[in-house]
């Protein structure tokens, strides 16, 4: 089956940093990634979704000056959350399609962030 | 607007059989899926239903009524490490999957 990695897998970090979280589809070319967070408790949130080689689209509430998506290969997302906060603390979780229509989504195992 | 609706949480007994039920209100639709996420963990795909009618797969089936916007996912001889959070997430005119809140499954001995 389709394996989509993340890393780091959890990273804990200053206020005020910024933190870089890497998707990468192992053994197929995603055309489109998927950027989720998700609180305690709570559902997937869709932030934003990325095509390869063209900017990514955010959602509604979603600061794209903060969270910096870059989709520059078919195999690579990348994701930076630019000087972070406490309440930046997440589970944030990436996905992955191949494009085609009605394409299932994998997900990454997800990187748990914690801002001090 | 897009809804997705799902108990919130539903327990169940070792060896029995339980029905999470989902309905749904869309911008159109391309298919339902369902998702197991277990706890501190990312969502594993299940099930994707688009025409009406079950899908069975080992324990798990899923059914679709798109008339009714309604689905369900059967989980059979239910097992200690099914305790999980099954998400319902459907996917509208656009391609972009709108997520049920998710059931957290209780399963006791």
């Amino acid at each position: 089956g389709a394996v989509v990695s993340q890393h780091p897998s959890w990273v804990i970090c200053k206020s005020g940093t910024s933190v870089k979280i890497e998707c990468r589809s192992l053994d197929f070319q995603a055309t489109t990634m998927f950027w989720y967070r998700q609180f305690p408790k709570q559902s997937l949130m869709l932030m934003a979704t990325s095509n390869e080689g063209s900017k990514a689209t955010y959602e509604q509430g979603v600061e794209k000056d903060k969270f910096l998506i870059n989709h520059a290969s078919l195999t690579l997302s990348t994701l930076t959350v630019t000087s972070a906060h406490p309440e930046d603390s997440s589970f944030y979780i990436c996905s992955a399609t191949s494009g085609r229509a009605m394409e299932t989504q994998y997900f990454g195992p997800g990187t748990r962030l914690l801002v001090l | 607007g897009q809804n997705i609706d799902q108990p919130t949480e539903m327990t169940a007994t070792e060896g029995a059989i339980v029905q999470i039920n989902c309905t749904y209100q869309t911008s159109g639709f391309n298919g339902l899926f369902w998702y197991q996420q277990h706890a501190g963990e990312a969502p594993t795909f299940l099930s994707y239903n688009v025409l009406d009618g079950l899908e069975e797969k080992g324990r798990f089936s899923s059914f679709l009524s798109r008339s009714k916007g309604y689905s369900y996912l059967l989980l059979k001889e239910l097992q200690m490490k099914d305790s999980a959070s099954y998400l319902c997430a459907v996917m509208d005119s656009n391609y972009q999957l709108i997520w049920g809140a998710g059931t957290k499954l209780i399963i006791k001995p």
